[in-house]
């Protein structure tokens, strides 16, 4: 089973430079989330969707953009790459109750 | 507000030693109660999960977490544990429905001691 599928797996982008991480489930799960994973911070959220059509702001939203392009995708875009957004992030879904994580894509800004 | 805590940044312990991760939550409403393990590159899988029920849940690996509402906390126990556990153990609080959004507390790193 698949289960939720990030690419890229890394990448390295110059300060400006915009990108699209992808992030694909086959569980028909309702809603998607984009976290952020940085050293002693645990996972913040960035993005959440609760169902195709929906978006919402998490906790730090700043800086991304997010497409529910339909009930398995769900893309977070960064218009202009910072280097604080270096960081691991990490796409889950839920049918509710736990999350299901993908394996993370490593972006690194320089 | 809603937050989890995980006291414990990093925790050594020998291997076939007993273990017990500490977390302390606050939330609203009935929480959903979760411990998921996250090995190096990896990303994070779910150990065990509780909503309702006998208080003591059993998961993976031989993992155990008793929920105590009177202290807020849901702490992570293994008997016995194995080098293989070293990991990063991060416990989370949500809501039971879809649209729930899950708190992560801020991790705690396992190192086993050989």
């Amino acid at each position: 089973n698949a289960g939720v599928t990030q690419t890229p797996k890394f990448q390295v982008l110059k300060t400006g430079q915009s990108m699209t991480l992808q992030c694909a489930q086959d569980m028909n799960h309702n809603s998607m989330y984009w976290y952020r994973q940085d050293p002693g911070m645990g996972l913040r959220l960035i993005y959440y969707s609760a169902s195709e059509g929906t978006t919402d702001k998490g906790e730090v939203p700043n800086g991304y953009n997010v497409s529910r392009l339909n009930k398995r995708e769900f893309s977070l875009r960064l218009e202009s790459a910072a280097p604080s957004q270096t960081s691991v992030y990490f796409c889950a879904s839920s049918g509710g109750g736990p999350q299901h994580f993908g394996d993370g894509t490593r972006l690194s800004i320089l | 507000a809603q937050s989890v805590t995980q006291p414990d940044i990093h925790i050594t312990v020998s291997e076939g030693a007993s273990l017990e991760l500490r977390c302390n939550y606050s939330y609203g409403a009935t929480p959903y109660l979760f411990w998921y393990v996250q090995s190096p590159g990896q990303g994070l899988q779910l150990l065990l999960k509780y909503f309702s029920g006998d208080t003591l849940v059993q998961g993976i690996k031989g993992f155990e977490a008793e929920f105590k509402r009177s202290q807020s906390s849901f702490n992570l126990r293994k008997p016995s544990v194995h080098w293989s556990d070293a990991a990063e153990y991060f416990c989370a609080v949500g809501g039971y429905s879809s649209a729930s959004k899950i708190i992560f507390g801020s991790g705690t790193r396992l190192s086993i001691r050989p």
